[in-house]
């Protein structure tokens, strides 16, 4: 139990449709980045959060965007969605102090695109 | 640009024996390496790290061996125990302190 809370568990959207995926920590932890992780592959980084700035973005077009609440929680928002936008999502907190490299995953929202 | 990976989709072994799981990374930026270990149905879970200036690190069971000059790291499980079959990924921080994942590899551990 890792205390972070993803939802939906599952989602189904159409193709051109737009998804807002959310993200919370029980923690107070303050940096959250968003994963991407296609069938048979690694989590890939989409981006990162860190006091309502995003500061860190990986290889994913503007479609893919997200928020950042004073409380910590989070959002992804994906407009236009396409086919290979199918994959499980999955958040994470970054710990603080000397466990800072290290990331609680929720257990992630597996979005089918149609 | 896949810079940490992982060649081995999966891997099978029997239950006492030790688990030997492969990473290579190609970029020399990395300065810190962590495991994860996944069930079905769960997020990835923190197991162990390395720092890139510690060639091991030791938890229990768990140890990982990093040699920077061929850019790998291992993930040695032992003994192994049937609760360990999961998928494994292994993971490198990057310099904006966001992750590189490698694709995983599922461990199967038989009884």
């Amino acid at each position: 139990e890792t205390g972070v809370t993803q939802s939906p568990t599952h989602l189904i959207k159409t193709r051109g449709q737009q998804v807002t995926l959310r993200c919370s920590s029980q923690s107070g932890h303050n940096t959250v980045s968003w994963y991407q992780q296609a069938l048979g592959q690694g989590p890939q980084f989409i981006f990162q959060y860190y006091r309502e700035e995003e500061n860190g973005r990986g290889n994913f077009p503007p479609r893919f965007s997200g928020l950042q609440f004073p409380n910590y929680s989070s959002e992804l928002n994906v407009n236009a969605l396409e086919l290979d936008d199918s994959a499980l999502y999955l958040c994470a907190y970054r710990s603080a102090g000397i466990a800072k490299n290290i990331q609680y995953f929720g257990a992630g929202t597996r979005l089918s695109v149609l | 640009d896949q810079q940490v990976k992982q060649n081995s989709p999966s891997l099978s072994v029997q239950e006492g024996r030790i688990s030997i799981l492969n990473c290579d990374y190609t970029n020399s930026m990395f300065d810190y390496f962590l495991w994860y270990k996944k069930y079905p149905a769960e997020g990835p879970t923190f197991l162990i790290s390395i720092s890139s200036i510690k060639d091991k690190n030791e938890d229990g069971r768990f140890t990982v061996f990093l040699n920077k000059s061929a850019k790998h790291l291992s993930l040695h499980i032992v003994p192994s125990q049937p609760g360990d079959s999961a998928v494994y990924f292994c993971a490198a921080r990057t310099i904006n302190n966001d992750m590189r994942f490698g694709a995983g590899t599922r461990l199967t551990v038989k009884p």
